[in-house]
Order: C-alpha cells, then structure tokens, then sequence
C-alpha cells in the first residue's frame, strides 16, 4: 500500500521556539494533504486541510499564524508550529489523499504518517 | 452535521474470545465512506477497511467482520478470537461524499481495546 513518512518522528523543544513537521508521500502524488492533532487518550481533530500550490484550509478554531503549513509540493507538506508552548504538545498526525483507482483500500483512499509526538518544555 | 460514535470508551477481554466494537454514525449525505483503524501504542494509523454507503455486504477478512446496516446507521467491527496483538485504540470514521472539505475523515473517540492473555 502506499505510504506516508513524517519527520521528525519525536521532537522536544523549548517554550518560545519553532518547530518544522513534515509529511511526505512515498508513492504517490498527494494533492491534499491532512493535518490532524490527537490529544492522549483522545480522538484526533482535524486542523487543516493543505492542498498543492494554494493556501491551507483551517478549522474553526485553528490560528493559522501559529501552525503554519505549506505544501510546496504533490508529495511534501509541512506543518511548522511557531512559539510553541506547553499546550501546544500533542500527536501530530498527517494523512495524504491519493486519488488513484486501484490501490489497495479503494479509490481516493486517505494514507495516514506515523505520527510526530511534540513536546514543549 | 458529520457524527461518529462510539461509545464503548474501553473494552477488556481475555484470550480467545470474540470481541465487537460499535460504531454509529450521523450524517444528510446519500453518499458516504466508512472507515475502521486501528491504533497501536506506537501510534501510527493502521488503514483496516473502508466500505461505501450503497455497499452493506458485510465483510469478512481472517478473524475481522464488519457489519454494516444502514437502517441502524451502525458500522460494527467484531474480532474472532482475540489476541494480545490485537490490543489498541480502534477509530471509526466517516467521510462524506461531498462537503466543504473534500475528502476529510470525521473520527470517533475510539475504544480501547484490551486483550489479555
């Protein structure tokens, strides 16, 4: 099946600095790309929707000042957290759409990453 | 309004028994996506099954099934004859077919599933 890489797989950092999460398809073209976050023992909430060459669609409630994303192109995204804080420490967990017929789990099948664990001291 | 649910927050069962976990969900669209992953502690999304709305033929695949029945809005997932491998978090999730968002996935809490041995 296809897959999808994100990097770093665990970061720490301190209050104050940025941190840069990226999401790359493998295999395939992704033209949008999701970014959930995921709360311990929680479901995951999506933040944005990031589509190639065109800006990233936020979720009510989302600053899209502080997580910035860009999709630079069909198969990298990057979700940059600015001034992070300690309760902006969460799962981040991407997922790239692939709308290719045939792939194992159907047509326009979601791939989701591994997941970046964010800690902010 | 996009809804999952499942209520069941944790299950716990021993070894070799069978298993079902609920899901029902909410949704205007005639058209939509059905999903089950399932969460390991390491925390990557396993993809298990994807079933559209005009499809309801359950599905088998080894000791997973899935019954869905749109009369009920239900999507549930049994496990035969557990196995320690199979504890983790399993979500439900809808995609409709049309909406402001294409393509996004509408999850469930989860349920916890436990296996001892």
């Amino acid at each position: 099946g296809a897959v999808v890489s994100q990097h770093p797989s665990r970061v720490i950092c301190k209050s104050g600095t940025s941190v840069k999460i990226e999401c790359r398809s493998l295999d395939f073209q992704a033209t949008t790309m999701f970014w959930y976050r995921q709360f311990p023992k929680q479901s995951l909430m999506l933040m944005a929707t990031s589509n190639e060459g065109s800006k990233a669609t936020y979720e009510q409630g989302v600053e899209k000042d502080k997580f910035l994303i860009n999709h630079a192109s069909l198969t990298l995204s990057t979700l940059t957290v600015t001034s992070a804080h300690p309760e902006d420490s969460s799962f981040y967990i991407c997922s790239a759409r692939s709308p290719t017929s045939g792939r194992a789990g159907g047509t326009d099948t979601q791939y989701f990453g591994p997941g970046t664990r964010l800690t902010v001291l | 309004a996009q809804k999952v649910t499942q209520a069941q927050t944790e299950i716990s069962v021993v070894e070799k028994e069978d298993v079902t976990l609920d899901c029902v969900y909410e949704t205007r669209d005639t058209t939509y996506y059905l999903f089950w992953y399932k969460q390991p502690p390491s925390g990557e999304l396993v993809f298990l099954i994807r079933r559209n709305s005009f499809d309801e033929q359950n599905e088998i695949s080894g000791r997973y099934s899935w019954n869905f029945q749109k009369s009920t809005s239900s999507f549930n997932f049994t496990i035969t004859a557990s196995q320690v491998v199979d504890s983790a978090v399993y979500f439900c999730a809808l995609r409709p077919h049309r909406g402001s968002t294409l393509g996004r996935l509408y999850f469930g809490r989860g349920t916890q599933l436990t296996v001892w041995p």
